[in-house]
């Protein structure tokens, strides 16, 4: 089946700091999503991009799907962006994701 | 608007024993999932159903069945508990094909003795 892997698998930061998140995939997908999960458990749904750029306030995606990866940029970091990112992919009909193993977030004030 | 609603959110079992995790959403979504997280793996798709009427196995779905009862609803039944099964379940929706963004109930911790 299709591998997901992200990196770095932890990362620790100052406020105010930028950061790059970046997941690999092993085939071609059709589907692919980015998610963060606060330290409460929740996950939440940031972008949807098999493919192009998106940008929502502070944070952006790019997805280069003939190359098999997706960046996940983060700027000017807030100790709210906490948490764990996930990256999510789906090569079939019905929306079937297969998840990474995350990115755990960590910004200090 | 509740979204996707997961009951119970925590609940102990010993091993051997029957339970239901019940997901309910109010979004008119046509697909829905039931998956697993454990610590350092990720989420883990367990069973899945694209359509009423419709279930499919996930990566992991040995010891586990669903049923989806209508197209709100969709359960995820084990019937003789493990200690591998300790986990915390997400149950999720979407839209459909076309329209795939997933949206995740808040979690269900499940802990087997």
């Amino acid at each position: 089946g299709i591998q997901v892997e992200q990196s770095p698998p932890d990362l620790i930061l100052q406020e105010g700091a930028n950061s790059t998140l970046r997941c690999n995939f092993s085939d071609s997908v059709n589907n692919l999503q980015w998610f963060h999960q606060n330290p409460w458990g929740q996950l939440i749904n940031l972008f949807y991009i098999p493919s192009g750029t998106k940008q929502n306030g502070r944070l952006s995606a790019t997805t280069v799907a003939t190359e098999r990866y997706s960046l996940l940029y983060i700027s000017s970091s807030q100790t709210t962006d906490s948490g764990v990112y996930f990256c999510a992919v789906g090569y079939a009909q019905g929306g079937k994701l297969i998840f990474g193993q995350g990115t755990e977030l960590s910004v200090k004030p | 608007n509740a979204g996707v609603t997961q009951t119970p959110k925590f609940q102990v079992l010993k091993t051997g024993q029957s339970m239901t995790l019940q997901c309910a959403q109010d979004m008119n979504h046509n697909s829905m999932y039931w998956y697993r997280q454990d610590p350092g793996m990720g989420l883990r798709l367990i069973y899945y159903s694209a359509s009423e009427g419709t279930t499919d196995k996930g990566e992991v779905p040995n010891g586990y069945n669903v049923s989806r009862l209508n197209k709100r609803e969709f359960s995820l039944r084990l019937e003789s508990a493990a200690p591998s099964q300790t986990s915390v379940y997400f149950c999720a929706s979407n839209p459909g094909a076309g329209a795939n963004v997933l949206t995740f109930g808040a979690g269900s911790r499940l802990t087997v003795l």
